[in-house]
């Protein structure tokens, strides 16, 4: 099956600056890649995801990119804010199916 | 956005009895469904997929007679935790996959924590 790992599993950073986590996946076949931030006890929402057939999405102060090649793909949030903090999940599939999460993020924007 | 709902959203009940959570796609039909199990401070770990009229699919290391999973109609999946145990305590989240091309759109439900004494 698919194996996702995700780094760093916190993360700290100053209002204002940007914040990058990164995936990796092991099954070449996946080909879909959602990002999720969860705050604790509640269900996990999608914020961005990618496709395999482009290499970058940007939405506003969100980005994702991906490298089929390397199999690897990140998540760049600028100008963070309080708000942003929270615990995000990067995740693989195969058509947005079963999904495969990494380990999780912990961001922690300080004010 | 479609809406996926559980029920309960939380229960507590006593080691060895049996827990039912229930997974409703409220407007749409979803022949598939998702569990999940996720620990305090962890990821979301695929439990089974719940397949509508069939057999439910589970990964490796979840004992599937232990999470029994029924999925009897295009808009109810249900996980029965049998014969809980401390260990079994845990947030569990289903999801379902609405149609559409070339890919779904998967929608969670709010998650049921389960704590057994």
């Amino acid at each position: 099956g698919e194996n996702v790992e995700q780094h760093p599993s916190t993360l700290s950073v100053q209002e204002g600056d940007s914040a990058v986590i990164k995936c990796t996946y092991s099954d070449s076949a996946s080909n879909y890649f959602p990002w999720y931030k969860q705050e604790l006890g509640k269900r996990p929402q999608l914020i961005i995801d990618i496709r395999s057939n482009v290499g970058e999405k940007k939405d506003q102060r969100i980005a994702v990119t991906l490298n089929k090649t390397a199999k690897h793909f990140s998540l760049h949030i600028t100008e963070t804010q309080p708000e942003d903090s929270a615990v995000y999940f990067c995740a693989a599939s195969l058509r947005a199916n079963n999904l495969f999460f990494g380990t999780g993020t912990r961001l922690t924007v300080i004010p | 956005g479609a809406v996926v709902s559980q029920h309960p959203s939380w229960v507590i009940c006593k080691s060895g009895t049996s827990v039912k959570i229930e997974c409703r796609s409220l407007d749409f039909q979803a022949t598939t469904m998702f569990w999940y199990r996720q620990f305090p401070k962890q990821s979301l770990m695929l439990m089974a997929t719940s397949n509508e009229g069939s057999k439910a699919t589970y990964e490796q290391g979840v004992e599937k007679d232990k999470f029994l999973i029924n999925h009897a109609s295009l808009t109810l999946s249900t996980l029965t935790v049998t014969s809980a145990h401390p260990e079994d305590s845990s947030f569990y989240i289903c999801s379902a996959p609405r149609k559409s091309q070339p890919y779904n759109e998967q929608f969670f439900g709010p998650g049921t924590r389960l704590t057994v004494l």
